[in-house]
């Protein structure tokens, strides 16, 4: 089975820009998770989305925004660049099975530089 | 709220030595779940090893093993036979039921030829 995969694989924005971000998750596998990977800050949840659904939310402001498609795709969105929004974003995939304990798989991940 | 705490920022092991990279967690879920993923430096993350916390024995897999320690909320990951390609970023990292991964600061595990 491919992994989980993500485009682009380096993105570089000004501030006061937008950029979309994409993830395929592995076949057959319903949800995809987001997370935000910096230096200061580590690893950090964004959102979980599940058939098409926002499951789950981490403390990011509303200028990060995701959505789901029907085949499972996922797309998140960030509005209004910052500096402090440079960093390493991964997408993960899972079953989603109910309790939602499964193993993610991560992607290689979103390398956004925001100048 | 959960937290992972891994407070051991860097690691040193000669090849072919075991080392053990300690973790501990708190949560207030009674079902959950640890790992341990590996991050190097393509920054692909790599799941290394699981562990459910309703079972007893502690994961294995091949060279990787845990220490589970439930009632301590400890969870610590021994690499076994230490190979150059084990070089890399580790991070504990816990769920519940709410799907979100926690992660632990991460320790970075070099090694020595």
């Amino acid at each position: 089975k491919a992994g989980v995969t993500q485009t682009p694989r380096y993105l570089i924005k000004t501030r006061g820009q937008q950029v979309t971000l994409s993830c395929s998750p592995i076949s057959g596998h319903r949800s995809v998770s987001w997370y935000q990977q910096t230096p200061g800050q580590g690893l950090q949840f964004l959102f979980e989305y599940f058939s098409e659904t926002q499951r789950n939310k981490g403390n990011f402001p509303g200028r990060f925004s995701g959505r789901q498609f029907s085949n499972s795709r996922s797309e998140m969105n960030v509005s209004t660049l910052e500096l402090g929004d440079s960093a390493l974003y991964l997408c993960a995939s899972s079953l989603g099975s109910v309790g939602n304990t499964d193993t993610q798989y991560f992607g290689p991940g979103t390398r956004l530089t925001v100048l | 709220a959960q937290t992972v705490t891994q407070s051991q920022p860097e690691m040193s092991v000669q090849e072919a030595e075991t080392v053990t990279l300690s973790c501990t967690y708190d949560t207030s879920e009674s079902d959950y779940y640890l790992f341990w993923y590996k991050q190097p430096p393509s920054r692909q993350m790599i799941l290394v090893i699981r562990q459910e916390a309703y079972k007893q024995q502690n994961a294995t897999e091949n060279r990787f093993s845990v220490n589970f320690q439930k009632a301590a909320k400890s969870f610590s990951l021994k690499i076994s036979d230490s190979q150059l390609g084990d070089a890399a970023m580790y991070f504990c990292a816990l769920t519940g039921a709410n799907s979100k991964l926690t992660f632990g600061k991460g320790i970075t595990l070099s090694v020595r030829p």
